[in-house]
């Protein structure tokens, strides 16, 4: 069974500081690993990787993957308290098989359980 | 619809009823999808459909609950004899077709309480 397992499982930081969130995975193939930030409930997509070494970017968040060690981080540079949230880590499998109903859903990602992050003034 | 609507946004029910969640995914969007969200854990899926039919309902927990969706667009979850261990938030999402990467757009769900 795929498992995906985040670290840590909540971080309190003061604005400023540079936070790294980890996601390490037991899966035997996917297509991409995804980063979602979840205020209140709806998560919010950040990153999609589906090759190692290669940094994403946006504005002070950047991710990467290393197939190599099965894991990615997420990092956070001059955090502000908007970024306080759950930072969810999950895995998109291949498609196996493919037919009128469509086959494997890209759609059906293991998630991991999140990182709390608590940003203070 | 500009994003995913969920509602109701938050239920209470006596332990033993029925209760109807409702999701309008994005227009145009064919593929949606059903997730649950237990205090402190990550998602788990539970449904997926592709148009009106649903490919995979392996994560479904049990017989108690079911799911459908009706003219491409909006889907009911339905559990019945609701038990206290259903308690959760139930998102739903919804993404442009089956075959479209893993960005899905997600609802803000419903938290459902079982007393």
């Amino acid at each position: 069974e795929d498992k995906v397992v985040q670290s840590p499982l909540s971080l309190v930081v003061h604005e400023g500081d540079t936070v790294t969130l980890n996601c390490s995975y037991e899966v035997t193939n996917f297509r991409s690993l995804l980063w979602y930030k979840q205020e209140k409930k709806a998560p919010t997509f950040l990153f999609m990787l589906t090759s190692s070494g290669i940094e994403k970017k946006s504005g002070r968040l950047s991710s990467i993957l290393d197939k190599k060690e099965l894991s990615s981080i997420l990092n956070i540079t001059a955090t502000q308290t908007g970024d306080s949230a759950i930072y969810l880590c999950a895995v998109e499998p291949p498609a196996f098989t493919w037919g009128w109903a469509g086959g494997t859903s890209y759609g059906k990602l293991t998630f991991g359980q999140g990182t709390i992050l608590t940003v203070h003034p | 619809g500009a994003g995913v609507s969920q509602s109701p946004s938050n239920k209470v029910t006596e332990k033993g009823k029925d209760v109807e969640l409702r999701c309008d995914p994005i227009s145009g969007h064919t593929a949606l999808y059903w997730y649950r969200q237990r205090l402190g854990q990550g998602l788990e899926f539970l449904i997926y459909f592709q148009g009106n039919s649903a490919p995979d309902k392996s994560g479904l927990p049990s017989d108690r609950f079911s799911a459908e969706r009706t003219g491409e667009s909006v889907s009911t979850l339905t559990i019945q004899r609701t038990q206290q261990e259903d308690s959760a938030v139930y998102l739903c999402a919804s993404s442009l077709n089956w075959q479209a990467p893993g960005k899905l757009f997600f609802g803000s769900g419903t938290q459902l309480s079982v007393l």
